[in-house]
């Protein structure tokens, strides 16, 4: 079966930092590309970031731009996400997805930002 | 940014009858390489996102043929010939010819 599995949503207090991370099994994560797409509960889809299949080109929405940082670990079948200074519209549930060909998303992890 | 405008957002519709949802980008969707990167995604309620229909037309996997994506340039739709039950919840259009990649609003199908 395939999956995606995120994990490292938390509670974070304005102005921290998270560390996001995805795994995959059942799938050979280096021939897509990894995508953070994040919702607001009750509200629409925002694509965060993604990486390339080797990583060599990584990009950030404007929204989160220099707080951001996306790494893959192709060995390691991962991938993650790096959010720093943490504000409060930063919260969001995450979803770790693969894109080629065929699509596969994860179920999403929670990241509540709030003092 | 590109700016897709979904409509309608909301979209009633009786179980067996045809539904379609359209999609208009603020410019053409036609990237560097020629290809047009659009697609369109469906979340059921409580369920993450699944992508339906990639490069405009091609079905996913598993997908029924039930739903087709048309269209070019800058206009595009989802179309369902006979709604089942198992097709409610939002239906949003995406592109990623451009960065940032972007998704439409969001249509709502509820069965009528």
């Amino acid at each position: 079966e395939v999956q995606l599995v995120e994990s490292g949503g938390d509670l974070v207090q304005p102005g921290g930092s998270l560390r996001l991370s995805c795994v995959g099994s059942g799938l050979t994560l280096s021939v897509f590309w990894m995508n953070w797409v994040r919702q607001v509960p009750g509200r629409g889809l925002e694509w965060v970031a993604n990486i390339n299949p080797d990583g060599s080109l990584k990009r950030c929405v404007d929204s989160v731009g220099g707080r951001c940082s996306v790494s893959r670990d192709n060995a390691g079948n991962s991938v993650s996400l790096y959010l720093d200074t943490l504000r409060v519209e930063d919260t969001a549930k995450y979803y770790c997805v693969a894109w080629s060909t065929t699509a596969y998303w994860g179920q999403g992890v929670l990241v509540t930002v709030s003092s | 940014e590109v700016v897709l405008t979904q409509s309608p957002l909301s979209l009633p519709v009786p179980l067996g009858q045809p539904a379609s949802i359209s999609c208009r980008s603020s410019q053409r969707l036609v990237s560097s390489n020629g290809a047009t990167d659009f697609a369109w995604i469906h979340q059921r309620p409580g369920q993450p996102p699944r992508r339906l229909i990639y490069a405009v037309s091609h079905r996913d996997r598993g997908v029924p043929d039930r739903f087709s994506g048309t269209g070019s340039d800058s206009d595009f739709t989802l179309s369902i010939t006979r709604v089942e039950a198992e097709d409610v919840g939002v239906y949003y259009c995406m592109q990623h010819s451009f960065w940032p990649h972007t998704f439409g609003q969001g249509t709502n199908l509820e069965i009528k």
